[in-house]
């Protein structure tokens, strides 16, 4: 085990569905990030954190809302999701920013 | 641009032989890399890493190599396992919040 734990480790939702993912992350780090992940494509970054405070936005659409309400805790907040939106969706924390990163297991997302 | 790539998609080795996973990368300025592994159903896992200043370093049963003349990473595992069957990913870093990685290549190991 990584340090990094992420629930639910498998959704399925309907477009309409209101859902959260959760991240914990129990290595004291103080960043902690977002990914997106999707077959046969590199890890897309989608939101960092750094001390609570979110340092990057990559170009994400408004249906996925990050919250972050202590260093050891980061929430993707899903709301009318699209089918390609499926995906898995990847927690990852580091020391600081530029550290190494480690990641949770992931939580694999089926939008219908 | 910013690009991380790999050689090949795929590799086959057979148990108990090397296994050598390559990496290209275009940024000249990254100065730290990272080798990950991800198996099925799991998340990233952290297998070792090598700063700018460095052209080798080991750990166990890995090694990693970094050419910066020609841009080139390279994962090396010694005496492969089937539990070594996984997606390898390099990623590389400019001292910012943002890590690029590559597409991954999935080795098999053969008993």
């Amino acid at each position: 085990e990584t340090g990094v734990t992420q629930t639910p480790r498998h959704l399925v939702m309907g477009m309409t569905n209101k859902k959260s993912l959760k991240c914990e992350q129990h290595l004291g780090h103080n960043a902690m990030y977002w990914y997106k992940q999707s077959a046969k494509k590199p890890l897309e970054l989608m939101f960092v954190y750094n001390f609570k405070e979110q340092t990057e936005n990559n170009s994400v659409p408004s249906r996925f809302s990050p919250e972050c309400p202590n260093s050891s805790h980061l929430f993707l907040h899903l709301h009318t999701l699209q089918p390609e939106d499926s995906a898995l969706y990847l927690c990852a924390s580091s020391q600081d920013l530029g550290d190494t990163q480690y990641f949770g297991p992931g939580t694999r997302l089926t939008v219908l | 641009g910013e690009s991380v790539g790999l050689h090949l998609p795929t590799l086959s080795v057979q148990e108990g032989d090397n296994s050598i996973i390559n990496c290209a990368y275009s940024n000249s300025a990254s100065d730290y890399f990272i080798w990950y592994k991800q198996e099925s159903g799991k998340g990233p896992q952290f297998i070792i890493d090598i700063r700018s200043n460095m052209d080798k370093r080991q750990g166990q049963r890995v090694t990693v190599l970094l050419n910066k003349t020609v841009k080139h990473l390279s994962l090396q595992i010694a005496a492969t396992q089937p539990g070594d069957s996984a997606v390898y990913f390099c990623a590389e870093n400019t001292g910012g919040f943002k890590t690029i990685f590559g597409a991954g290549t999935r080795l098999f190991v053969k008993a």
